[in-house]
């Protein structure tokens, strides 16, 4: 079946400092979703892609639709401990079932 | 619009007990997924409702079932529990209308169950 390879799987950075993770698949996706969880809660979504090559931002947030469709990658600008949390992606095919990554962990030391 | 609701927040069952979840979506959205989290093994999709019939499913045994009223409300029922069982169960709702396969997801914030 479909699988999504999330990567890095935690990630522990200083304040002010980029990240960036990506998702990579088996299979073409139509959509990509990032989400984020924090701790205790449900996944938040974040951005949603629909075109390959497609480049969104949110804020300090942005995020790619590869030009492959099989796989995507966010980036987040000058971290604060407020991004600490779980991000997760998630690929569509065109019958809307999502595919959720593995998570990537992020911790952010003041 | 209010989001997703879902209760109860925590809950604290026993071996071989049985539970019930309840899951409110968003105004106007009639398909329901649920999802159990635990760590180390992500989102793993239990089952989706619309119109009060299953639309699709999961790996999970027969233990885990759920069903959806007409409101669109929906119930996910796990009898004998078991302690491999303890997770966080997430509701997630999406408009799911005829010809819509948009994948927008909206999560609640979840049901974490102990299961002692």
């Amino acid at each position: 079946g479909q699988q999504l390879n999330q990567s890095p799987q935690s990630m522990f950075i200083q304040e002010g400092e980029d990240v960036s993770m990506n998702c990579t698949s088996s299979s073409i996706f139509n959509t990509w979703l990032w989400y984020k969880q924090d701790p205790g809660e449900g996944p938040v979504l974040l951005i949603a892609l629909y075109k390959a090559g497609e480049l969104t931002s949110n804020g300090r947030l942005t995020a790619q639709f590869g030009i492959t469709r099989k796989d995507s990658f966010l980036n987040i600008s000058a971290s604060i401990p407020s991004d600490v949390g779980i991000y997760f992606c998630a690929g569509s095919s065109n019958t809307g079932k999502l595919i959720f990554g593995q998570g990537t962990t992020l911790q952010v030391k003041p | 619009k209010a989001g997703v609701t879902q209760t109860p927040r925590y809950l604290i069952k026993t071996r071989g007990q049985q539970v019930t979840l309840s899951c409110s979506p968003i105004s106007g959205h009639r398909s329901v997924s649920w999802y159990q989290q635990t760590p180390g093994q992500g989102l793993q999709f239990l089952f989706e409702y619309f119109s009060e019939t299953q639309r699709n499913k999961g790996n999970f045994p027969g233990r885990f079932s759920g069903r959806q009223f007409s409101n669109s409300r929906s119930e996910m029922n796990v009898s004998t529990l078991e302690l491999g069982d303890s997770a966080l169960y997430l509701c997630a709702s999406r408009k799911g209308l005829a010809g819509d396969h948009s994948p927008l997801l909206f999560f609640g914030p979840g049901t974490r169950l102990t299961v002692l």
